[in-house]
């Protein structure tokens, strides 16, 4: 059973420029959600994608867009790049199955904003 | 909205020993789900223990056990015979079953593991 693979494990962009990011969610998981992590914080939720359609949304501006294939695999696009979008970006994926709580997270991309 | 607060930035324990890392949360829902994610240096976010609402009797895992305190909407994680290998950012995490699948998280607590 693979895990949760995303690509790049760092990156460096310059202000106002665009990102994607990419996350191959865990084999038989058709659920991916995106965090933002932030120095020192914990993650904030930031969309997440199910049979290819967004799911819900948290505080985020639509800068901040998504994809999710068909083979679940998803991508997390960040528009205008901003100095405040340097963190961590950590994808988890899962099974939207009452009672499971089979989250499974990936070891996330550093992006840094100069 | 739901609201996760860990209060002890950084903790320490020597090898052997037990620790106990606190978690409040504020809700005000019936049914929920919360848990306790631990992440190395590696980043990844691996889940330790979680615990339904509506089963009173505390989760175990191991040498880690949870104070569920549904009432006090209190959330403790109580690490027993510590090891070197569980220094890491542990995170406390709220789940509800009426949202989406997020989960929101606390700000987290360094634990140290001392020899």
């Amino acid at each position: 059973e693979t895990g949760v693979t995303q690509s790049p494990t760092h990156l460096i962009k310059t202000r106002g420029q665009q990102v994607t990011l990419r996350c191959s969610s865990q084999s038989g998981h058709n659920t991916v959600s995106w965090y933002q992590q932030a120095l020192g914080q914990g993650p904030q939720f930031i969309f997440q994608y199910y049979r290819e359609e967004e799911n819900g949304r948290g505080n985020f501006p639509p800068r901040f867009s998504g994809l999710q294939f068909p083979n679940y695999s998803s991508e997390l696009n960040v528009n205008a790049l901003e100095l405040d979008d340097s963190a961590l970006y950590l994808c988890a994926s899962s099974r939207p199955v009452r009672g499971n709580y089979g989250y499974t997270f990936g070891s996330g991309t550093r992006l840094t904003v100069v | 909205a739901q609201t996760v607060t860990q209060s002890q930035p950084e903790m320490s324990v020597q090898e052997a020993e037990t620790v106990t890392l606190s978690c409040t949360y504020d809700t005000s829902e019936s049914d929920y789900y919360l848990f306790w994610y631990k992440q190395p240096p590696s980043r990844q976010m691996i889940l330790v223990i979680r615990q339904e609402a509506y089963k009173q009797q505390n989760a175990t895992e191991n040498r880690f056990s949870v104070n569920f305190q549904k009432a006090a909407k209190s959330f403790s994680l109580k690490i027993s015979d510590s090891q070197l290998g569980d220094a890491a950012m542990y995170f406390c995490a709220y789940r509800s079953p009426l949202d989406t699948d997020k989960l929101i998280f606390g700000t987290g607590t360094r634990l140290q593991v001392f020899p």
